[in-house]
């Protein structure tokens, strides 16, 4: 039984594309991510819903648009995809937001080309 | 603005050595210090977390050191293992906010 699991795996499309990424916990968390990893493996946040409210909002292009329908699911929306968009994608969900182990999906590798 | 400085960013270590990977951070007011394990593939997973009541903390193999007046906490790997070759992540964060992840060291063990 997956704890988090996001969807798909892997994505390629063309640039200006729109693409969706999935995202669904089944741990009962009230508190979900949205991660970016780049080629050198650094990991930002670029998003953190609490109850399906947003409550972290980094300096992240607005075509970015995450939402969150209720609060085991948070998906990805991303417009107009640009080269630089390329990198895996990580959803996280941890139990409150007080510091609390994030526990990660497996992630979805998006190549834009 | 990066908040955690993390070294070295590659370490080569011999099956059966110590690995030690070192963390910085700067705001005083983070509270909270977990390391991540991630293997290729896969999403970090938590290893370990200390907060800054204790100076050091140990499950197995793994040991957190933490310096708070130096700013510091560090992750040793006793004994360590080619299946501990991974990219290991120190964190930071306080009530309410978001972990500051470091940049990340790539952990190599050789048999």
């Amino acid at each position: 039984d997956t704890a988090v699991s996001q969807t798909p795996k892997y994505l390629v499309t063309q640039m200006g594309n729109d693409k969706s990424i999935k995202c669904e916990q089944n741990l009962g968390h009230d508190t979900m991510y949205w991660y970016k990893q780049d080629s050198k493996k650094f990991l930002k946040i670029m998003f953190s819903y609490n109850n399906k409210e947003l409550i972290i909002n980094e300096t992240v292009p607005n075509r970015f648009s995450p939402k969150s329908p209720d609060k085991a699911h948070l998906n990805l929306h991303i417009n107009s995809l640009e080269l630089g968009d390329s990198a895996v994608y990580f959803c996280a969900s941890s139990q409150t937001t007080v510091n609390t182990e994030a526990f990660f999906g497996q992630g979805t590798r998006l190549t834009v080309v | 603005q990066q908040q955690v400085k993390q070294s070295p960013q590659s370490l080569i270590v011999q099956k059966g050595g110590i690995s030690i990977i070192n963390c910085a951070y700067e705001n005083t007011a983070f509270d909270y210090f977990p390391w991540y394990q991630q293997f290729p593939g896969k999403g970090p997973a938590l290893l370990i977390a200390i907060r800054p009541d204790v100076s050091e903390k140990k499950e197995g193999r793994f040991t957190i050191s933490f310096n708070k007046s130096a700013k510091q906490f560090s992750l040793h790997i006793m004994d360590s293992q080619p299946g501990d070759s991974a990219t290991y992540f120190c964190a930071a964060s306080n009530s309410g906010s978001r972990l500051t992840f470091g940049e990340g060291t790539q952990l190599t063990v050789n048999p």
